[in-house]
């Protein structure tokens, strides 16, 4: 299995200023016939299921604010949020759909300051 | 607008079968563009994928659960199912229905609103 890891596990930003969120995977994501990763990330809000942010390590799903970005390629990604909105409360997973057993990284909690 | 949306018990005993299903609108599930999975979430905890199923009911199962688990797909009644056996109070958990895309698109861009399972006696 690929092993997801994020960090960090939770993280306090005040509003207006930017939140970085990162994740590695133990072995590369990155399909080399395509030059895509397989990694996407999502938002979780309480009481609600994760809703889908991010795929291919960089694109952004349909109407989700362009405050949200990602990053990286192989083995090292990134998400930035780049002026925290009081909205973005959430915990927030990657995701590599590289191979199965899909796995998930363990979440990283987001507050505001 | 693709919805999905799982039902079934919430309260199961130990050592007996967890079934849920989950019925999809705004979509076929007999659609080869995707995959149909659950995915659970134990309370506080993180997301684990349990498997998927494919229109032509072709399953991958998550190897972990594998021995204890069964998807199955209606197309007849546009929805697909979850077995779970021999179930523990760690299989407690709120559980996912997903859809998923096929041919490397695996990423899941809709939920269902999810079902808490209590294993209890």
């Amino acid at each position: 299995d690929i092993v997801m890891t994020q960090s960090p596990g939770s993280l306090a930003v005040s509003l207006g200023e930017r939140a970085t969120i990162n994740c590695k995977s133990s072995q590369s994501v990155l399909y080399s016939s395509s030059n895509k990763n397989y990694l996407a990330w999502y938002q979780q809000k309480p009481g609600q299921p994760p809703k889908l942010l991010i795929y291919w390590a960089s694109t952004r799903d349909s109407e989700v604010p362009d405050r949200f970005s990602g990053s990286g390629s192989g083995t090292d990604f990134t998400l930035t949020i780049s002026s925290l909105q009081a909205e973005d409360v959430a915990v927030y997973y990657c995701q590599q759909y590289y191979s199965t057993p899909y796995t998930f990284g363990q979440g990283t909690k987001l507050e505001i300051k | 607008q693709v919805q999905l949306q799982e039902s079934g018990p919430g309260l199961v005993k130990p050592s007996e079968t967890l079934s849920l299903t989950c019925t999809v609108s705004g979509d076929s599930v007999s659609s080869g563009s995707y995959y149909w999975s659950w995915i659970r979430q134990p309370p506080g905890k993180g997301l684990e994928w349990i498997g998927y199923i494919y229109y032509s009911g072709s399953t991958n199962y998550n190897p972990s659960l594998k021995s204890r688990v069964t998807i199955s797909v209606d197309t007849s009644k546009n929805q697909f199912s979850l077995k779970l056996s021999s179930v523990t109070a760690a299989d407690s958990a709120v559980y996912y229905c997903a859809r998923g895309g096929a041919g490397g698109y695996d990423f899941f861009d809709y939920w269902g609103q999810g079902t808490l399972v209590t294993v209890s006696s």
